[in-house]
């Protein structure tokens, strides 16, 4: 109920194609779905977020798209960069736990 | 600047030594947490506090203590009970309750090496 599915494990994209990291979710109480990027030796840091009464978010390249009654959502890398190569982590809280439920994290890498 | 400032960055200890390590927020945010990586793997939640003086097992808490006198800190110790210590660990910290909209602020973590 609490897990976060997250595919693929990970991704390799030509520079310029897009990349897409796929998440699923079991529990309809999560508040918010925020997506992270961490850099090798560094901790992750918030990439974008989105709340579940909207369908889709765009910042820059990046988007999340959302599907409520699928409990699915998605993240998509538009003309994808090699500074993009990184670990992605879907994730999904309840306000009231401010317990953060990771997915396992895709590691994208962008050839030239 | 603010943010969050984790110490050591790599730390080596001998098997069966506890070793501590340090968080430090100065986000003034009330919520507190530890995670470990292991390579390939995600994220997972060892303790959480969410105010001071309380804090909450996560889903690996076996083998590692914590505690949080003070609202900008919020140390780790890995006991001599932990099977596998070797791992980077990662502390964050974010609002808490209805301000908290799932942003976690991580530090630049700590890599322990267990010989």
């Amino acid at each position: 109920q609490q897990q976060v599915k997250q595919s693929p494990q990970s991704l390799i994209v030509q520079k310029g194609g897009i990349s897409i990291i796929n998440c699923a979710y079991e529990n309809t109480a999560f508040d918010y779905f925020p997506w992270y990027q961490q850099f090798p030796g560094k901790g992750p840091a918030l990439l974008i977020a989105i709340r579940p009464d909207v369908s889709e978010k765009k910042e820059g390249r990046f988007t999340i798209s959302f599907n409520k009654s699928a409990k699915q959502f998605s993240l998509h890398i538009m003309d994808s960069q090699p500074g993009d190569s990184a670990t992605y982590f879907c994730a999904a809280i309840t306000y009231n736990t401010d317990k953060l439920i990771f997915g396992t994290g895709t590691r994208l890498q962008v050839f030239p | 600047d603010g943010g969050i400032t984790q110490s050591p960055k790599y730390l080596f200890r001998k098997e069966g030594q506890n070793v501590t390590l340090s968080c430090e927020q100065n986000l003034n945010h009330d919520a507190m947490y530890w995670y470990r990586q292991d390579p390939g793997q995600g994220l997972r939640l060892i303790y959480y506090s969410q105010i001071v003086n309380d804090f909450q097992k996560g889903d690996i808490a076996e083998g590692y203590s914590v505690s949080r006198e003070k609202k900008e800190s919020f140390p780790l110790t890995v006991t001599s009970a932990q099977k596998n210590p070797t791992a980077f660990y990662l502390c964050a910290s974010s609002a808490s309750g209805t301000a908290n909209t799932g942003e976690l602020f991580f530090g630049e973590g700590s890599r322990l090496t267990v010989l």
